[in-house]
């Protein structure tokens, strides 16, 4: 493994439609972490899962946004009914599990919203 | 919740100067990094440094756990320090970072 990998890099979408992202944490973490980050602001988190379980949410993640990691390994984050307001680029970390210190991010993906 | 602040929200250096960036935090944390933002957004771990001096050649990192701030120190700085430096922290009773606002750097000639 080389790190997190995100895909897409990039997304421009009309106002209205579904996305969905890609998260590939590195291998032999068990955790895997959302982050948002809006211009000039530092990422908000968002959403984590220990293997396959979500195990927090973030009031941010409105019920437009759902995450799912259903084998333990890669995650998804899709958001529905796109707004203009979430343009923003979308984070994921993964790291070891609890008490873990080192968190590993991806390079992201861009959403933009038209 | 914890609150993460730093400062200053913007630097700007002539190359080979050296700089220092504050990171204050509101609660006892067991976990705080550095991460430096490059321009295509990608976030480079820096340090883990939950307490104590950690160095890594022009970088080193001082965190007061007891005084609940932690120091970046850039020395000799050079154009590819430029972008944004964040701080985060993690709480005990949370597994989730807390990102501070972030200092942008700008390293001029």
């Amino acid at each position: 493994d080389t790190g997190v990998s995100q895909n897409p890099r990039h997304k421009i979408t009309k106002r209205g439609q579904n996305v969905t992202f890609r998260c590939d944490p590195i291998s032999e973490h068990n955790r895997l972490y959302w982050y948002r980050q809006t211009l000039g602001q530092g990422p908000e988190f968002l959403t984590y899962f220990q293997n396959e379980a979500q195990l927090e949410k973030s009031r941010l993640l409105s019920d437009r946004f759902s995450a799912e990691r259903p084998k333990g390994s890669f995650s998804t984050l899709e958001i529905q009914r796109t707004e203009q307001g979430d343009s923003a680029m979308y984070l994921c970390a993964s790291n070891l599990g609890e008490g873990s210190y080192g968190y590993t991010f991806g390079s992201g993906t861009r959403l933009t919203v038209v | 919740g914890i609150q993460v602040e730093q400062s200053p929200p913007d630097l700007i250096l002539q190359e080979g100067a050296n700089s220092t960036l504050r990171c204050n935090f509101s609660d006892s944390v067991n976990n705080l990094q550095w991460f430096h933002q490059n321009p295509w957004g990608q976030l480079i771990n820096l340090f883990y440094i939950p307490s104590g001096t950690k160095q890594n050649g022009r970088l080193s990192a001082t965190t007061v756990a007891t005084e609940r701030y932690s120091l970046l120190y850039i020395s000799s700085s050079q154009t590819t320090d430029s972008g944004v430096y964040f701080c985060a922290v993690r709480s005990y009773n949370t597994d989730k970072l807390i990102f501070g606002t972030g200092t942008r750097l700008q390293v001029f000639p």
